[in-house]
């Protein structure tokens, strides 16, 4: 296994338009987390996944966010009518089951919204 | 609610030198503590977790304790190189979700 993956690494994308971003968490991992990282911060939660039910969704998730986990293997989030202020670093997570296990981290997807 | 502060926010030491950078949480109420290195543009890889019933852990040059009561992680970096530079992130889990610091950010200068 190589890791968490996630697909695009950059996106850069007009004021107003939908974009989708996938990850896909290590093969053997339960839970699935997304993440926001905006420059110079540390990441800010956005939700997670156990196996494909959605547990937890972070009120910086507006409800032009919507994500997804089919079948609890890879996940999906889109941003709808993206504005300048959703430019920022996701991230995706996966661990097996939660609090006592370590979190591995994909590369990111950067997006610029211009 | 959970809040991570981490202090310094930037580091820059000489070569070879031992460092400690600082965590603190004001929830002692936490699974474990995980330490993270990000290097520009990059994701998250992880260094160090420590268990909340664990007092530190090791890895290499790397050695990172908890005092859960007091709510403070330090991570240590003995013999510091070049290639260590970068930000250095400290998450606490409380079961659900990692609640992260801002980050320090270590140069190491050759």
């Amino acid at each position: 296994d190589t890791g968490v993956s996630q697909d695009p690494r950059h996106k850069i994308t007009k004021r107003g338009q939908n974009v989708t971003f996938r990850c896909d968490p290590i093969s053997e991992h339960n839970r699935l987390y997304w993440y926001r990282q905006t420059l110079g911060q540390g990441p800010e939660f956005l939700t997670y996944f156990q196996n494909e039910a959605q547990l937890e969704k972070s009120r910086l998730l507006s409800d032009r966010f919507s994500a997804e986990r089919p079948k609890g293997s890879f996940s999906t989030l889109e941003i709808q009518r993206t504005e300048q202020g959703d430019s920022a670093m996701y991230l995706c997570a996966s661990s097996y089951g939660g609090g006592y296990t370590e979190a591995f981290f994909g590369q990111g997807t950067r997006l610029t919204v211009v | 609610k959970q809040e991570v502060t981490q202090i310094p926010a930037a580091l820059s030491v000489p070569e070879g030198e031992n460092l400690v950078l600082n965590c603190s949480f004001t929830d002692s109420a936490i699974y474990n503590l995980q330490w993270f290195r990000q290097d520009p543009g990059k994701g998250l890889t992880s260094l160090l977790l420590i268990q909340s019933s664990q007092r530190e852990q090791t890895s290499g040059r790397l050695n990172a304790s908890l005092d859960k009561s007091s709510g403070r992680s330090t991570l240590y970096i003995a013999a510091s190189q070049p290639g260590d530079s970068a930000t250095y992130l400290c998450a606490v889990d409380g079961g659900n979700k990692l609640v992260f610091g801002a980050g320090t950010i270590l140069r190491v200068k050759s």
